[in-house]
């Protein structure tokens, strides 16, 4: 199975600054038709996951400009360029190349100073 | 507008058995794979079964295999997590997921298995 490594698994920002989070894949996500299956999910509290970003860098509709996602192989990161309030929540990569499983990162929970 | 509703959550003893329910509006159900994923309390998600968009291919996560059937009607455009012999460690809220990227989730059903 993958295993999905995320890091820091807490992160405390001041509001205004800019956050990253790193996700680090066992094997490469590359998949055989050309495609890095490595998507992001934001958990705000009491709430359902909701997808950020799929395969790799592109924002789902309705995603701030704020949030960007990059990176390639089996290196990945989620760039927050300005933290508001409303980004508070665990923020979790997901693998979908090499599956059954589906694997997911252990979140990195993001926290206001 | 996409919508997922779990239904069938609740307190089972160890050995028993529930069934899920997840009924699906505002997208064409039968061309997507889904999925159920789960969430114990105060951790992280853990992928437990696929399901493809005409139902001929399933998968499990090695935890749940033989104990647990995903299934599908897509003329009720509704998913089914069949669960027997739950365990304790089953215990988690059960998320019902659009697609074989989850491009969405519903709100989650909780499944408690203690005596």
């Amino acid at each position: 199975d993958v295993v999905m490594t995320q890091s820091p698994l807490s992160l405390p920002v001041t509001l205004g600054q800019p956050a990253s989070i790193s996700c680090r894949s066992s094997q490469s996500l590359v998949d055989s038709d050309g495609n890095t299956y490595l998507h992001w999910f934001q958990q705000r509290p009491g709430q359902s996951p909701r997808r950020l970003i799929y395969k790799v860098s592109n924002r789902d509709s309705g995603v701030p400009d704020r949030f960007s996602g990059s990176g390639s192989g089996t290196d990945f990161t989620l760039k927050i360029s300005r933290v508001e309030a409303e980004d508070v929540g665990v923020y979790y990569c997901m693998q979908g190349t090499h599956w059954p499983p589906i694997t997911f990162g252990q979140g990195t929970r993001l926290e206001i100073k | 507008e996409v919508q997922l509703l779990e239904s069938g959550g609740g307190l089972v003893q160890p050995g028993g058995s529930l069934r899920l329910s997840c009924a699906a509006s505002g997208f064409t159900f039968r061309s997507y794979d889904m999925n159920w994923v789960r969430q114990a309390p105060g951790k992280g998600l853990d992928w437990v079964s696929l399901i493809s968009d005409n139902g001929g291919s399933t998968y499990y996560a090695d935890s749940v295999k033989g104990r647990f059937t995903i299934s599908r009607d897509n003329s009720k455009n509704t998913l089914y997590l069949q669960m027997n012999s739950l365990r304790a460690e089953d215990t988690a809220v059960y998320y019902c997921a659009k697609g074989g990227w989850i491009d969405f989730w519903g709100q989650g059903t909780m499944v408690t298995v203690s005596s």
